[in-house]
């Protein structure tokens, strides 16, 4: 039972690249999150989705785009990255309340 | 909507002391808040929660407490050891209709003196 698993855990990416990271459960459960961390700030919601097949804006949506094929997958995209998305980003997932976060992935945008 | 205020943003404790962080919720909606602790360069990890239908919760040396007429909730930590600096998120879960939202404090970053 691995729980949240990302992928990457580390990126660097050029300015314009584009890039897909992976959020990986196996817990079975219906909610899964893509926060953003920047460094002494809190958790800020991106997107999320209340089950599979469906996807919703969260608080910083811009820049961003995630898909839901399967449940226990959530796949966070950058079209076109710019150094602003420089951060860490934490995927999560919960049966609803409360929330298991993967161990974060490290991108630098140059 | 709901809004999760969590204060104070930085507390600085002697170790063996105790400490106190404190979040207020806007909606009395909300039925479960949990708290988080994140170490550095670490995952936000559960380390307790509680339930809108109980007023206190204990496990060792930490305790949440809830005031659901002031819609208030803090942590509690007792005897505090070097390893408990991090910093601490509260959070407050509220259903609406058939799905449910998290809403995040800001978080309070604990130094543990010793």
């Amino acid at each position: 039972n691995a729980g949240v698993t990302q992928t990457p855990k580390f990126r660097v990416l050029k300015t314009g690249q584009s890039m897909t990271l992976l959020c990986a459960q196996d817990m079975n459960h219906e909610y899964m999150y893509w926060y953003r961390q920047d460094p002494g700030m809190g958790l800020r919601l991106i997107h999320y989705s209340v089950g599979e097949g469906t996807t919703a804006k969260g608080e910083v949506p811009d820049g961003y785009n995630v898909s839901r094929l399967k449940k226990q997958n959530f796949l966070l995209g950058l079209e076109s990255a710019a150094p602003s998305q420089t951060s860490v980003y934490f995927c999560a997932s919960s049966l609803g309340q409360g929330a298991f976060f993967g161990q974060g992935t490290r991108l630098t945008v140059v | 909507g709901e809004n999760v205020e969590q204060h104070p943003s930085t507390l600085s404790v002697q170790e063996g002391d105790s400490a106190v962080i404190k979040c207020t919720y806007s909606d009395s909606a909300s039925n479960y808040f949990p708290w988080y602790k994140q170490e550095l360069g670490k995952r936000p990890q559960l380390i307790i929660d509680i339930r809108s239908n109980v007023g206190e919760k204990k496990d060792q040396r930490i305790a949440v407490t809830l005031n659901k007429t002031a819609k208030h909730f803090s942590l509690h930590i007792t005897e505090t050891q070097p390893e408990d600096s991090a910093v601490y998120f509260c959070a407050a879960t509220q259903r609406r209709g058939s799905n449910y939202q998290l809403i995040w404090g800001a978080g309070t970053k604990l130094i543990i003196k010793p």
